[in-house]
């Protein structure tokens, strides 16, 4: 089954406390992307990565790092979490970015920070 | 910088037809797509529309696309319950990023 896979799900963590939410694509694909989402303002994009070691940054980048090792997995790394770092973050893949080809999307990762 | 708005909320009776509105501002937008986000759950692909049509029909979903306006609408027919969720508006740029509204949570009353 084609699917993204984002551990953990939930996550309450402390500030300062640093964290990795891990994003896995079964399908070869070569796009992926982390997102957060946050009431109102809809999903705001992190980090993208069109392939393998090829990484850049999106609309809201600060206060986060990605890797791209492996073209199977992206994740996504807090060094220093803050409370404003609080919310919904979706991990996505595709075989082309913004083309006709679906972006498949993550369940999502809900992290709290105190 | 490019920006796609959308209303927050609409609410429609049951059996009704819903329209979501959407503006954007990239006039270079090659797709416009259509996400719908169910509660608790990722986001899944309605539907799509390349930038070159003006409608697009798929069962109980209408895509209209006015390009001179730049505004995009999608219409479910016969609104079920089981259409509550946010929907999504977003528009791919000629770098391919998409850009995403914040999303319009439709909401079903008996």
């Amino acid at each position: 089954e084609a699917q993204v896979t984002q551990n953990p799900r939930y996550l309450i963590t402390v500030t300062g406390k640093k964290l990795t939410v891990t994003c896995s694509q079964n399908m070869n694909h070569e796009y992926m992307s982390w997102y957060r989402q946050d009431p109102g303002l809809g999903l705001r994009q992190i980090y993208y990565s069109m392939n393998v070691e090829v990484t850049d940054k999106g609309d809201v980048p600060e206060g986060y790092k990605v890797s791209r090792k492996e073209k199977r997995n992206f994740p996504l790394i807090l060094e220093s979490p803050s409370p404003n770092q609080t919310s919904l973050y979706f991990c996505a893949s595709s075989s082309v970015a913004g083309g006709t080809d679906t972006q498949y999307f993550g369940p999502g990762t809900r992290l709290t920070v105190l | 910088g490019e920006d796609v708005e959308q209303s927050l909320f609409l609410s429609v009776r049951e059996g009704d037809s819903s329209v979501i509105n959407c503006t954007y501002t990239d006039s270079s937008s090659t797709y416009l797509y259509w996400y719908k986000q169910e509660p608790g759950a990722g986001l899944q692909l309605l539907t799509y529309i390349f930038s070159n049509m003006d409608m697009k029909q798929d069962q109980r979903l209408t895509v209209l696309l006015n390009k001179k306006d730049k505004h995009l609408s999608l219409r479910i027919a016969d609104t079920q319950t089981g259409d509550s969720a946010i929907y999504f508006c977003a528009e791919s740029q000629s770098n391919y990023q998409l850009i995403w509204g914040a999303g319009t949570k439709l909401i079903i009353k008996p």
